[in-house]
């Protein structure tokens, strides 16, 4: 079947570095996202892995592990703006077509 | 570039009453999606299309939800009768097979009382 796990919650200290954790299990991996969604709004793209490695993107980078069905959102130099929910999600083509598989989401909060 | 179009933002309405949700995707995107978000939890996907036609809905309840994309551009989301576990958030969401990335509308936000 199709999982996506990431912790519920995270809090950390503005300025600090987070990393945000995600498994996944699905049959036609094609590739991994990271939205942002902050409270009341629709989820904003972050990044996109779809080979091994890490992908950077200014004070963001993700990480992705094929072999190990995961992946991790790392956020440098925290700022209080980025308290927010973070979805991991995977876009699964087994069926022919791309469908998304979103996970529950992580809520950060950066504390001053 | 516009992005993805939703009305209304808010909508509250009583159990067994209809309601409708209206999403303009962007312009060339040939992929759209209808995803609930209830509060807490990640996007559930209700209802894929492909153009006009449908490519995934499994998850739609089919018995009071129903959607549309007549022209393969405009897309009308129903449900009737609500129910007070239809409470969420309906984001709509748009791809093109040539951008990595589907892109969401700001969604309706739903309250069933």
């Amino acid at each position: 079947g199709q999982n996506i796990d990431q912790p519920t919650e995270m809090t950390a200290t503005e300025g600090a570095i987070v990393q945000i954790n995600c498994t996944y299990q699905t049959s036609g991996f094609n590739g991994l996202f990271w939205y942002q969604q902050h409270a009341g709004e629709a989820p904003t793209f972050l990044s996109y892995n779809v080979l091994d490695g890490l992908e950077e993107k200014g004070r963001f980078s993700s990480f992705l592990s094929r072999s190990k069905g995961y992946s991790y959102l790392l956020l440098k130099e925290l700022q209080m703006k980025d308290s927010a929910s973070y979805l991991c999600a995977v876009r699964d083509a087994s069926s022919g077509t791309y469908k998304y598989i979103f996970g529950t989401g992580t809520r950060l909060k950066v504390l001053a | 570039e516009a992005g993805v179009a939703q009305s209304p933002r808010y909508k509250i309405i009583e159990k067994r009453q209809s309601v409708a949700f209206w999403c303009n995707p962007i312009s060339g995107h040939a992929t759209l999606y209808w995803y609930q978000q209830i509060l807490g939890q990640g996007p559930k996907l209700l209802i894929q299309f492909q153009n006009n036609g449908v490519v995934d809905d499994s998850q739609l309840p089919k018995d009071r939800f129903s959607a549309e994309r007549l022209k393969g551009v405009d897309s009308t989301l129903k449900i009737q009768p609500a129910k007070l576990e239809d409470s969420a958030v309906y984001l709509c969401a748009s791809s093109s097979r040539y951008q990595e990335t589907q892109y969401f509308g700001p969604g309706t936000r739903l309250l069933v009382l």
